[in-house]
């Protein structure tokens, strides 16, 4: 079974820059996660999906963060324009979601994305 | 709202050593908990996971117990090896709305 892929795996931009990143989930998982872990720190959950809607976004910083699930498979994540605090790994995650009660929702993370903002 | 810490914060053990690390959190309804391990560098790891219903699950040399009343999980890893260093975190699950993480376990395992 093929994992979560990120991409880039590496992306240096000057602040006042914009940058995206990519991730798509194991398949058949329709609930996905962006985390951003900063030096340190454990991951902070930024926002979830379910399918192509929005679960929680009450930690995503709306202003200069969005984030899109357009087709409830593999989601995009903007920041624009950057600031130096958001110099940070950012962690894409999946889970198998069903309906039934007792799913796990256990969590398969990608490699994350290093961001540098200098 | 949950908050989720670890203690220790780092730990050096010398190799084969049997060795504990510990996470609370404060909400006690909580659906599940999770450990990770991270390696520098790299993404999360899946390690156990514990349903709320759950008392603990085993891993090869590894065994996560939860105590959802008193707010806290263990991780237990046997006989440690160089092979375990690195970050243990633990997260909590609040009925699939939300994971919450702690700040993560530096662990150093030493030939």
């Amino acid at each position: 079974e093929a994992g979560v892929a990120q991409s880039p795996r590496y992306k240096i931009i000057e602040k006042r820059q914009s940058v995206a990143f990519w991730c798509n989930p194991i398949s058949g998982h329709a609930t996905l996660y962006w985390y951003q872990q900063i030096l340190g720190q454990g991951p902070k959950l930024l926002i979830q999906f379910q399918n192509n809607g929005v679960v929680d976004d009450s930690q995503l910083p709306k202003d200069r963060f969005s984030a899109e699930r357009l087709k409830g498979v593999d989601s995009t994540l903007k920041i624009q324009p950057a600031k130096l605090e958001d110099s940070a790994v950012y962690l894409c995650a999946s889970s198998f979601t069903a309906a039934l009660a007792g799913e796990s929702y256990e969590q398969y993370f990608g490699p994350g994305t290093r961001l540098t903002v200098t | 709202k949950q908050e989720v810490t670890q203690i220790p914060a780092a730990l050096s053990v010398p190799e084969g050593e049997n060795l504990v690390l510990n996470c609370s959190f404060t909400d006690s309804a909580i659906y599940n908990l999770q450990w990770f391990r991270q390696d520098p560098g790299k993404g999360l790891t899946s390690l156990l996971l514990i349903q709320s219903s759950q008392r603990e699950q085993t891993s090869g040399r590894l065994n996560a117990s939860l105590d959802k009343s008193s707010g806290r999980s263990t991780l237990y890893i046997a006989a440690s090896q160089p092979g375990d260093s690195a970050t243990y975190l633990c997260a909590v699950n609040d009925y699939g709305q939300n994971f919450v993480f702690g700040p993560g376990t530096r662990l150093s395992v030493l030939p």
